[in-house]
This record gives structure tokens, sequence and C-alpha cells, in this order.
């Protein structure tokens, strides 16, 4: 089955600056590709999606690139603010099976401080 | 986006006894459920997934007498977790499937 790995655990970053979080995945029939931010005791909230079909994907301050051959995928938040801080996760799952459940990555803390 | 609404947000209950959470799909039709267990700290674990109609397909490792996944309808599955102990206590969450994944609100569950 599908396996994501998502790096770093935790990120702590200045106000203004940029934040990148990585994550990898295992099976090469995934092609969906969201990413989620939780806060604490909340139902993760979906941010950003991407299909593997394109490479890169914008929304103001955050986009996510996919390297379908390198099997990666990475979220970057531009101008980080402190309400930027929580805990994020990448997921996947193969798009074309309707049945399927998205797979998480571990997570990444990110903590913008002001 | 896609509304599912779970029920209760908190509960705490006695070891030994059975809890059950409901997960509802407000405005559409969810045929297929997914339930995940999160730890503090940690990611959500898929638990199960909850086929409307049919029995449930667990993840290696999730005892399925322990939890049991009933989906009788296209709005509605719930989870019962039997006998609770205090290492059942955790955040439930369930997610229907469009496109992507809508999250109930999760159920914070203690058990004492």
């Amino acid at each position: 089955g599908e396996n994501v790995e998502q790096h770093p655990s935790t990120l702590s970053v200045q106000e203004g600056d940029s934040a990148v979080i990585k994550c990898t995945y295992s099976d090469s029939a995934s092609n969906y590709f969201p990413w989620y931010k939780q806060e604490l005791g909340k139902r993760p909230q979906l941010i950003i999606d991407i299909r593997s079909n394109v490479g890169e994907k914008k929304d103001q301050r955050i986009a996510v690139t996919l390297n379908k051959t390198a099997k990666h995928f990475s979220l970057h938040i531009t101008e980080t603010q402190p309400e930027d801080s929580a805990v994020y996760f990448c997921a996947a799952r193969d798009f074309n099976q309707a049945g399927t459940a998205l797979i998480f990555g571990k997570g990444t803390t990110l903590s913008v401080s002001s | 986006g896609a509304v599912v609404s779970q029920h209760p947000s908190r509960v705490i209950c006695k070891s030994g006894t059975s809890v059950k959470i409901e997960c509802r799909s407000l405005d559409f039709q969810a045929t297929t459920m997914f339930w995940y267990r999160q730890f503090p700290k940690q990611s959500l674990m898929l638990m199960a997934t909850s086929n409307e109609g049919s029995k449930a397909t667990y993840e290696q490792g999730v005892e399925k007498d322990k939890f049991l996944i009933n989906h009788a309808s296209l709005t509605l599955s719930t989870l019962t977790v039997t006998s609770a102990h205090p290492e059942d206590s955790s955040f439930y969450i369930c997610s229907a499937s469009g496109y992507t994944a809508f999250f109930g609100q999760g159920t914070r569950l203690t058990v004492v």
C-alpha cells in the first residue's frame, strides 16, 4: 500500500520568512496530493491540492510543487504569519479509485514567531 | 466544500463500556467513509474503510470486534468502541470522500 513520508517534523520560522515542507510517496498509482492544516483540537482543513497532471499550483501565499518522477511533492508558504502556526499534513491517494482513503504523512508542526 | 458532521465531539466513558460515534454526510451521498484515529501530536492513522451496505475493511492491527463499524445508509456511518479501555482514549475522526476528504469535527474519547 501507499506510504507517505513527511519532513521536517517541526519547523520554526520568523514572521515574513518562507516555510517549505516536503513529502515523498511510494505508490506510483497515487495521483492526488492534498495538504491539510490542523489547529489544535480541530479537524484538518484542506488548504491546497494538486493532481499529477500538473507540476505546480499556487494560491496566494501557498504553493505546491510535484515531481512525479521522483515521487515527491512540497508545500511552500511565503511571507509567513503567526496565524500560519499549525500542524500541516500531506497526503496521497489514487484519485481514480473511488473507495481509496487518503494516506497521511506524519505531520509538520510549523511555528511562526513574530 | 461538502459538510460532514460528527457527533459527539467529546465523550468520557468508564472502562468496559461502549461508545458510539456518528458520522453524517449532510449534503452528499457517501458510499464510502473512512475512520481515522489520532493520538496527541501524531498523524491521522487510517483505521477502517466503511462501505455502505457491506462490511467495513479494517487496516492491519485494528481489531474489528472492538471497533464496530456500521454504514447502513448513504449518509451515516457509525463507529462503536466496545469494551473501551484507557488506551482507547484518542481523537477519532471520520471523513467522506468526494475528490478529496471532508472531515467531521472529530470526537475526543476519554476512557477513565
